[in-house]
């Protein structure tokens, strides 16, 4: 079964500073790979997706991700974070086939100082 | 398009009581999940359906049914509420070929 882990529970960056989120799967294969964005009492958002190709993925809001099959690492990463961008980020995975669903992170917790 | 509604938004239920929980989609969206959330475990899969009539146990499947009699809905139902159900819970469609799901907005669902 596959399983993925984000290494941080909370991050605190800087208003304007770059983020880096994390994420590491476990599959024997390369999966579907995904982050979601969940702000406070809200429903999950697709931030971006990785089925295959190239292995740099622009998603939306800024956000892009680097799938790297030797690390078995999916990082999310923003060149600068705006004050909206806090929120909980969830990195999720699901086998390339048909009928698979979604096995999720814990999520990172995402807080911008001023 | 509503995309994925769910109802109600907000439950407060007794131990031993029962309630179905309310999901539909308007997207033809062929495959439809139930996830719970709880703090510092992400999200946990319920249940799941590959199409009308074809329902399947997710992670975490007990205390919890299911059943698939249109495209458009997915119900879940709590035979008998426990504490331990306490819970935000949300579902998910997705269609055949864009594997990007899409999330309703949570029933936040409260056992005492």
């Amino acid at each position: 079964a596959q399983s993925v882990t984000q290494p941080d529970i909370h991050i605190t960056v800087s208003e304007g500073a770059s983020l880096e989120l994390r994420c590491n799967y476990s599959y024997g294969a390369t999966p579907y790979l995904f982050w979601y964005v969940q702000s406070p009492g809200q429903g999950l958002q697709l931030l971006l997706k990785y089925f295959s190709g190239d292995t740099l993925v622009q998603g939306i809001k800024g956000f892009e991700a680097e799938f790297k099959r030797s690390q078995s690492s999916f990082n999310l990463r923003k060149p600068s974070v705006h004050w909206s961008d806090a929120a909980e980020y969830f990195c999720a995975v699901a086998p390339p086939s048909r009928y698979s669903t979604l096995t999720f992170g814990k999520g990172t917790m995402l807080l911008v100082s001023p | 398009n509503a995309g994925v509604t769910q109802t109600p938004k907000f439950q407060v239920l007794k131990t031993g009581q029962s309630m179905t929980l309310q999901c539909a989609q308007d997207m033809n969206h062929e495959y439809m999940s139930w996830y719970r959330q709880d703090p510092g475990m992400g999200l946990r899969l319920i249940h799941y359906s590959v199409g009308a009539g074809i329902t399947d146990q997710g992670e975490v499947p007990n205390g919890y049914n299911v059943s698939r009699s249109t495209t458009e809905d997915f119900p879940l139902r709590l035979l008998s509420a426990a504490p331990s159900q306490t819970s935000v819970y949300f579902c998910a469609s997705r269609g055949q070929i864009n594997y990007g799901y899409t999330f309703g907005s949570g029933t936040r669902l409260t056992v005492v």
